[in-house]
């Protein structure tokens, strides 16, 4: 069974910090994604992540994938107020049929001014 | 702008209750999937289609759910009866199998059983 680990799942940080939030997996994947919730809406996706070495950016958040590790890290650049959400990655294991895919349990994202 | 539509967007009802979660994905995706997110247990897959034929839909008790896609432009979660252990927030997400871009989900429906 596919399991997905992220750490921290609580991050308070001011704005102008950096963190990365960490996220294992337990199976081989040829899929990871990152997704954005803001409180009470739906999933945002951020990153598609497909291939080993994969790195994507987009503004001050940047997704990694290693799939040897069975890592994959989003990294925050000097964060800002509006990043505050969860966030979540999600993998679809390649000893599964179909696209379904397992959440981790997701990074609470605080950031203070 | 393509988008996933679920209605309704809450929902309460008293225990025992019918419940009937409907969803429309984004045209021309052929997989659907049902997640269920509570605080407790994250999210949790239900169902999933692919060409509305059921893939997996071990995630669901059995006895009380159902899905269904009737037809390629909607798919339909029931709970019968419905118990409070089942309030929780009920996404659907639709995505095309083979296609290298991501899941989309939609607004989700908050159900509260009373």
């Amino acid at each position: 069974e596919l399991k997905v680990e992220q750490n921290p799942l609580f991050l308070s940080m001011q704005e102008g910090k950096n963190y990365t939030i960490y996220c294992n997996y337990s199976t081989t994947s040829d899929r990871l994604y990152w997704y954005r919730q803001d409180p009470g809406k739906s999933l945002e996706s951020l990153f598609v992540l497909l291939s080993n070495g994969a790195v994507k950016q987009e503004g001050r958040l940047m997704a990694s994938l290693d799939t040897k590790a069975r890592l994959s890290t989003l990294h925050i650049t000097a964060a800002v107020h509006d990043l505050s959400a969860t966030y979540f990655c999600a993998v679809r294991s390649q000893e599964t049929s179909g696209s379904r895919l397992t959440f981790g349990e997701g990074t609470q994202l605080t950031v203070n001014p | 702008d393509a988008r996933v539509t679920q209605t309704p967007r809450d929902k309460v009802t008293e225990m025992g209750q019918e419940v009937t979660m409907r969803c429309q994905p984004i045209l021309g995706h052929n997989t659907v999937f049902w997640y269920r997110q509570t605080m407790m247990q994250g999210l949790e897959l239900l169902a999933y289609f692919r060409n509305r034929a059921p893939l997996d839909d071990s995630g669901m008790p059995k006895d009380r759910f159902s899905a269904e896609m009737p037809d390629a432009t909607l798919a339909t979660l029931k709970i019968q009866p419905s118990e409070p252990r089942d309030s929780a927030v009920y996404f659907c997400a639709s995505g095309l199998a083979g296609w290298t871009g991501g899941t989309f989900f939609g607004q989700g429906t908050r159900l509260t059983v009373v």
